[in-house]
């Protein structure tokens, strides 16, 4: 079993919708939460950063952390064609010589 | 780009050949990392660089060894590529930490025939 989990999709939304994605995690140790967004043949790009449990808002985005659930969610709002990518989340543990565990990402399309 | 330069970026390598990929970074950043990016699998972590001279194994390791004698270079080295080693790479960066987010490269995409 991998050590997060995530809807590959695709994800098919029209314009101007609420997108909702989500990761599972089975690490209880994990305490740093990130999404990335990661256009066709382009590097991972970040775009949100959360530290343990809570919320955090950017823009049209936020993200969600519940420890308890082991469940992470990233919310866009107002989606727009070019958010169209595929997201990935990441987190890591706060102890030792660690970096950052992936999950397998999601595809979003937004329809124009 | 947070100051990252992969080379090459696309590569094309017969079976058997040894390879290396470089990862240059601007910003004289201590930790360096080496994912590979496969469909189905996300970003697996392949080596990690803590500092000159300082690496460790992720979780695909096998395969694969890196230096590091620079701050601004990490290289990763394919010793004998396999057609299992075809993927795209990317190295990355952590700007404040080991277990802070990481920035990313362009990636290398390589293909082992």
């Amino acid at each position: 079993q991998k050590e997060v989990e995530q809807d590959p999709g695709p994800l098919s939304v029209p314009e101007g919708a609420i997108v909702s994605l989500n990761c599972t995690y089975s690490n209880s140790a994990f305490q740093y939460f990130m999404w990335y967004r990661q256009y066709s043949r382009k590097g991972p790009e970040l775009l949100m950063y959360t530290y343990s449990s809570g919320n955090k808002e950017d823009g049209r985005f936020t993200a969600q952390v519940d420890k308890s659930s082991k469940y992470i969610s990233l919310f866009i709002r107002d989606s727009q064609p070019s958010d169209s990518a595929t997201y990935l989340c990441a987190m890591s543990a706060d102890t030792g010589r660690r970096a950052l565990t992936f999950g397998s990402g999601t595809r979003l399309q937004v329809q124009p | 780009d947070a100051g990252i330069t992969q080379s090459p970026r696309h590569k094309v390598t017969e079976t058997g050949t040894p390879v290396t990929l470089r990862c240059h970074q601007t910003e004289n950043h201590r930790y360096m990392y080496w994912y590979r990016q496969d469909p189905g699998h996300g970003l697996r972590l392949i080596h990690y660089s803590y500092g000159v001279k300082d690496t460790d194994k992720g979780e695909v390791s096998d395969g694969y060894s890196v230096s590091r004698s620079k701050t601004e270079d990490f290289l990763l080295t394919l010793e004998s590529a396999t057609s299992s080693q075809t993927s795209v790479y990317f190295c990355a960066i952590s700007t404040t930490g080991p277990n802070t987010e990481a920035f990313f490269g362009q990636g290398t995409r390589l293909t082992v025939v």
